[in-house]
């Protein structure tokens, strides 16, 4: 079956340490996003890529980085520049403007 | 940039009652609307989406809402409430013109059904 996987379903994070978020998609779409969801915020935007080798900052970039060397891959990289990473960390996919995304079920990150 | 409001973090209705989950956006052009349901510790799932062919649109598990443009509305209803139906509920818009691969979110409401 077609969709969006994320791994790991839960990390932990050290002080001053990086940490990398893996999301996959087989769904051959072009534009990937990835969000940050906290208790009453709902989703914010961190970083989106409407095609490989591209991708632009969201609303909350500082802290994160990206790439996206192929169209099935884009993982983020929580920087220890992120003083606030705890958060439940999703990854979405489309294929195009206006279309509908497709979530994955997310990483748990945490601070120890 | 879009906006989204949803009205009310928390509704709580009795299994068997009308679900109505509201949601306002604002926007210049003719909005692609979107509602999502997001079960704890998993990603968010479409259950609808209003792309400007029907005013009322018709989702998933029983859902549906309606485009109003008067109001500037996507109220999200179902008429009889199961117990499966608890969870948080997200309404989006798309953004516009250079941004129109972006989705702009509402803060969610969470849905309990009591037995």
């Amino acid at each position: 079956d077609g969709g969006i996987t994320q791994s790991p379903k839960y990390l932990f994070r050290k002080e001053g340490q990086n940490v990398t978020l893996s999301c996959e998609q087989n769904l051959n779409h072009d534009a990937m996003y990835w969000y940050r969801q906290d208790p009453g915020q709902g989703l914010r935007l961190i970083y989106y890529s409407q095609i490989v080798n591209d991708f632009q900052k969201g609303d909350i970039a500082e802290g994160y980085s990206v790439s996206r060397e192929k169209k099935e891959s884009f993982p983020l990289t929580v920087t220890s520049a992120q003083k606030n990473p705890t958060a439940f960390y999703l990854c979405a996919s489309n294929e195009g403007a206006f279309q509908p995304q497709h979530f994955g079920d997310g990483t748990r990150l945490s601070i120890l | 940039a879009q906006s989204v409001t949803q009205l009310g973090s928390h509704v709580s209705v009795s299994e068997g009652a009308l679900v109505l989950l509201r949601c306002n956006y604002s926007s210049s052009v003719p909005p692609y609307l979107f509602w999502y349901v997001q079960y704890p510790n998993q990603g968010l799932q479409l259950l609808l989406k209003y792309t400007s062919a029907a005013t009322l649109v018709k989702g998933i598990n029983g859902f549906e809402a309606e485009f109003k443009k008067s109001e500037t509305s996507f109220h999200l209803t179902k008429p009889s409430a199961h117990m499966s139906d608890a969870a948080e509920y997200f309404c989006a818009v798309s953004e516009s013109g250079g941004s129109n691969y972006k989705l702009t979110f509402g803060k969610g409401t969470l849905l309990t059904v009591n037995p």
